[in-house]
């Protein structure tokens, strides 16, 4: 089945220091989705990707999509406390009658002050 | 815009016994879904109903979890007899529609937190 894989799972950065998780995914995706899910609150949706290569910005969050199709990234630029949680990205795979979106295990960010 | 809603938000139950959980959805969203997310993972669906129909249920432990989505909007998931790695939180979301890409964001509710013991 469809494997989405997360990296790193950890990530400890110093306020003001920037912030990538990478997402790779076994099979070549239709879209691939972000979530942030705050320490005991549920995942927040933060943006959807489609197009090969596309790369979207929100603030200081930018999201690019491979232009295979496979993988994803998310980078923040200059973190703030505010930004901590884990960040999930969850693909849905090609094909007819794939709605199953499969997430990674996630990459749980930690900002110093 | 209430969000999803869900119930009861934590549960402790021996091993053996039976638990069910609950969801309302967003108002007007034809697809509902149910994730199981054991502590340090990323959700992994259970369920998807669009409407009151089963459009993906091929993770869902048959033998001991059921679901249904009856007249189309609330949902209950059980778990009958429950097993100590069923321990999790229960995460119910709900979208427009699940087979339209510009219109599938999902809403996640509040989750349920399962302790089995």
């Amino acid at each position: 089945g469809q494997q989405v894989m997360q990296i790193p799972q950890y990530q400890h950065v110093q306020e003001g220091e920037d912030f990538t998780t990478y997402c790779n995914s076994s099979t070549t995706l239709s879209n691939i989705q972000w979530y942030k899910q705050r320490p005991g609150g549920h995942p927040v949706f933060l943006i959807q990707l489609v197009k090969s290569g596309e790369v979207k910005k929100q603030k200081r969050l930018t999201f690019q999509f491979g232009e295979a199709k496979k993988n994803s990234s998310l980078h923040i630029t200059a973190t703030q406390t505010t930004d901590v949680g884990t960040y999930f990205c969850a693909g849905r795979s090609t094909g007819a009658g794939s709605y199953q979106l499969t997430f990674g295990k996630g990459t749980k960010l930690s900002v110093i002050p | 815009e209430a969000g999803v809603a869900q119930s009861p938000r934590y549960k402790i139950i021996e091993k053996r016994q039976s638990v069910a959980f609950w969801c309302n959805p967003i108002s007007g969203h034809a697809t509902l879904y149910w994730y199981q997310q054991i502590l340090g993972q990323g959700p992994k669906l259970l369920i998807q109903f669009q409407n009151n129909g089963v459009v993906d249920d091929s993770q869902l432990p048959k033998d001991r979890f059921s679901a249904e989505r009856l007249k189309g909007v609330d949902s209950t998931l059980k778990i009958q007899p429950a097993k100590l790695e069923d321990s999790a939180v229960y995460l119910c979301a709900s979208s427009v529609t699940g087979t339209s890409f510009s219109a599938d964001t999902q809403y996640f509710g509040p989750g349920t937190r399962l302790t089995v013991l």
